[in-house]
């Protein structure tokens, strides 16, 4: 099993609507977890940490479980301007230098 | 923030050469990271460097065929020796602010 795996997509979606990318981890013990952002042939920026509860960025909602080992990323109301891949990004250790784990990525393209 | 910068941004190079790409970041960090990311794929860390010692290679490279410098604490260089049509890539550096990581606009490489 990987250590970081997501949905493999691509996701085509429609302007408007609301789109939900999944991603679950196999290291029980890992600290902290983020979403990133990928536009082509750009390199990778951080879009929003994960915290235990939830946390929300206007339309932008990520969950963790750690139960699950299972994070989350719900995109509301889709502009043209989220068509990007979105990287899953574990991180393993108890300190932030630790080496963080990318996962694959999925592709979201929201259409006209 | 960071802010940081990557020469070349792009080389086209023959099989059997070597390109050295250059790292600078505005700030001085402890660590630096190496990143290869393949066409199509995520990002797969390749060393971590740390100023003053030798830097610490993932599995599946070596320091032979990718030597790293780490002169000081805002300068870091990657060679790709004796390359090869499979080191096509684009290979960006990375550093840790210790709440995200910031990554360099990368170098995309081609190799004939």
């Amino acid at each position: 099993r990987k250590e970081v795996e997501q949905d493999p997509g691509p996701f085509n979606v429609p302007e408007g609507a609301t789109v939900a990318f999944n991603c679950t981890y196999s290291n029980s013990a890992s600290q902290s977890f983020f979403w990133y952002r990928q536009d082509c042939r750009k390199e990778p920026k951080l879009l929003m940490s994960v915290y235990s509860s939830g946390n929300e960025d206007g339309r932008f909602t990520a969950q963790l479980n750690r139960a699950s080992q299972y994070i989350s990323l719900l995109i509301r109301d889709s502009k043209l301007s989220d068509s990007a891949t979105y990287l899953c990004v574990v991180n393993p250790g108890e300190t932030s230098y630790d080496k963080v784990i990318f996962g694959p990525g999925t592709s979201l393209s929201v259409i006209p | 923030s960071a802010v940081i910068s990557q020469k070349p941004s792009r080389d086209i190079c023959q099989r059997g050469t070597s390109l050295t790409i250059q790292c600078q970041v505005d700030s001085q960090v402890t660590m630096m990271f190496w990143y290869r990311q393949q066409p199509g794929q995520s990002l797969t860390l390749i060393a971590t460097a740390n100023q003053g010692s030798e830097a610490t290679y993932e599995s599946g490279f070596v320091i032979d065929k990718f030597p790293i410098s780490r002169p000081n604490l805002t300068f870091s260089t990657l060679t790709v020796s004796n390359m090869s049509p499979e080191d096509s890539s684009i290979y960006l550096c990375s550093v840790d602010s210790g709440v995200e990581q910031y990554f360099g606009p990368g170098t995309r490489l081609t190799v004939t």
